[in-house]
């Protein structure tokens, strides 16, 4: 692995059903994130984490959980998915303060 | 509240120059952060000022002027493979970025 990996790639789910989005780095970056971009609109940060074991709210989290149980996995889960998650999902990675870095994104559809 | 402005779409002619400009509102600030996106594709890191003045990378020149809230990114030497987003970020005081919504570059021949 070189940087930040997502899967899938692209992603056409029914709404109400479960998913998780998955995200590894392997560049031992302290903090993760999840963003979502949509037409029009920046990047919007849904869930953020400084450090393995802690998470925090960003912009617009309602809907999607995270977890943080060692660096280098971040996975994003919808719990119960509705067609406004329709989106791109982007997971960045950066040493806290400095740069951040993104994996290649994942489309996702909700029908 | 926080902010960033940049303008949604901009067309320069290839071999020209170009400027990309934004303003920002941010609680505290750790510096400017420039990224490039081509359609379809991951943002990548362009240019990072958190002192006034220009830095130079390339083709690529940012400037901040933080007492104004002002920077932009000047694009040189105008290349096809240019035609992209440029987004401009802001980190406040959390060491969180502010995303504006991306300038939209057309190139033409």
């Amino acid at each position: 692995i070189a940087g930040i990996t997502q899967a899938p790639t692209s992603q056409i789910l029914a709404a109400g059903r479960r998913m998780t989005l998955r995200c590894t780095q392997d560049m031992r970056h302290n903090a993760m994130y999840w963003y979502r971009q949509d037409l029009g609109l920046g990047l919007r940060l849904i869930h953020y984490s400084n450090t393995a074991g802690t998470t925090g709210k960003g912009e617009v989290p309602d809907g999607y959980s995270v977890s943080r149980a060692n660096t280098d996995d971040f996975p994003l889960t919808l719990a119960s998915a509705v067609p406004s998650q329709t989106s791109v999902y982007f997971c960045a990675s950066s040493s806290g303060t400095d740069t951040q870095y993104f994996g290649p994104g994942t489309r996702l559809t909700v029908l | 509240g926080q902010n960033i402005d940049q303008p949604t779409e901009m067309t320069a002619t290839e071999g020209a120059i170009v400027q990309i400009n934004c303003t920002y509102q941010t609680s505290g600030f750790n510096g400017l952060f420039w990224y490039q996106q081509h359609a379809g594709e991951a943002p990548t890191f362009l240019s990072y000022n958190v002192l006034d003045g220009l830095e130079e990378k390339g083709r690529f020149s940012s400037f901040l002027s933080r007492s104004k809230g002002y920077s932009y990114l000047l694009l040189k030497e105008l290349q096809m493979k240019d035609s992209a987003s440029y987004l401009c970020a802001a980190m406040d005081s959390n060491y969180q970025l502010i995303w504006g919504a991306g300038t939209k570059l057309i190139i033409k021949p």
